[in-house]
């Protein structure tokens, strides 16, 4: 059972080129999230897309934008790169069940890898 | 201000010591509190959980308590062993959900000589 996939692992950009970075979720997940980690730094939520809709957004400038496709994977695009958007981009899938009790493997979100952005 | 704070790293021990993170938090109400752990290389995974007050969370012989007195999920093991070096992340969730946001913590490398 794959977990949660993302590409590329690393990407490279310049300032001012606009990015996209994909997610595939783990099998069985509906919902997917995505988290900017800056070096050194804990994750910052971005948004999350269930049912193809973004559901939650965080505190990030409308450069950022997002998709899900009918088979639950999802896209983040970055427009208008800046040099303070290097991170890690990571990925977080989940499945929408009822919330309460549970073992570990239940209303979690799994994260992926991420995706090493550099924009120089 | 800062929604989790956590002590700040690194942290060095040597193989068997105690090791005890500290994790505060602030919120509405009593949110969902995680453990998250990074590998080099690697993304978040789910260490342990606790969804409401006096609740103890624990996994490969990490625990945590949920203490809503002190707003804290301290993050203790009894003996630790270099596989255990990494970065550790708290985390809360929003109220009433653990699939929504989740607010982390700055994290804490942890480094186990042998």
């Amino acid at each position: 059972d794959a977990g949660v996939t993302q590409s590329p692992t690393h990407l490279i950009k310049t300032r001012g080129q606009q990015v996209t970075l994909r997610c595939s979720p783990k099998s069985g997940h509906d919902t997917v999230s995505w988290y900017q980690q800056a070096l050194g730094q804990g994750p910052q939520f971005i948004f999350q897309y269930y049912e193809e809709e973004e559901r939650q957004r965080g505190n990030f400038p409308d450069r950022f934008s997002g998709h899900q496709f009918p088979n639950y994977s999802s896209e983040l695009n970055v427009n208008a790169l800046l040099l303070g958007d290097s991170a890690l981009y990571l990925c977080a899938s989940s499945f929408r069940v009822s919330s309460g009790g549970g073992g570990l493997a239940k209303n979690i979100q799994y994260f992926g890898a991420g995706t090493r952005l550099s924009v120089l | 201000g800062d929604s989790v704070t956590q002590m700040e790293g690194p942290v060095t021990l040597s193989e068997e010591a105690f090791l005890t993170i500290n994790c505060t938090y602030t919120a509405t109400g009593y949110p969902s509190l995680f453990w998250y752990v990074q590998y080099p290389g690697e993304g978040l995974q789910l260490l342990l959980k606790a969804t409401k007050a006096d609740d103890k969370g624990s996994n490969k012989g990490f625990e945590a308590t949920y203490r809503k007195e002190t707003t804290s999920f301290h993050l203790e093991k009894g003996s630790v062993q270099v596989s255990d070096s990494a970065v550790y992340f708290c985390a809360r969730a929003d109220r009433g959900s653990t699939l929504g946001r989740l607010y982390f913590g700055r994290g804490t490398q942890l480094t186990v000589w042998p």
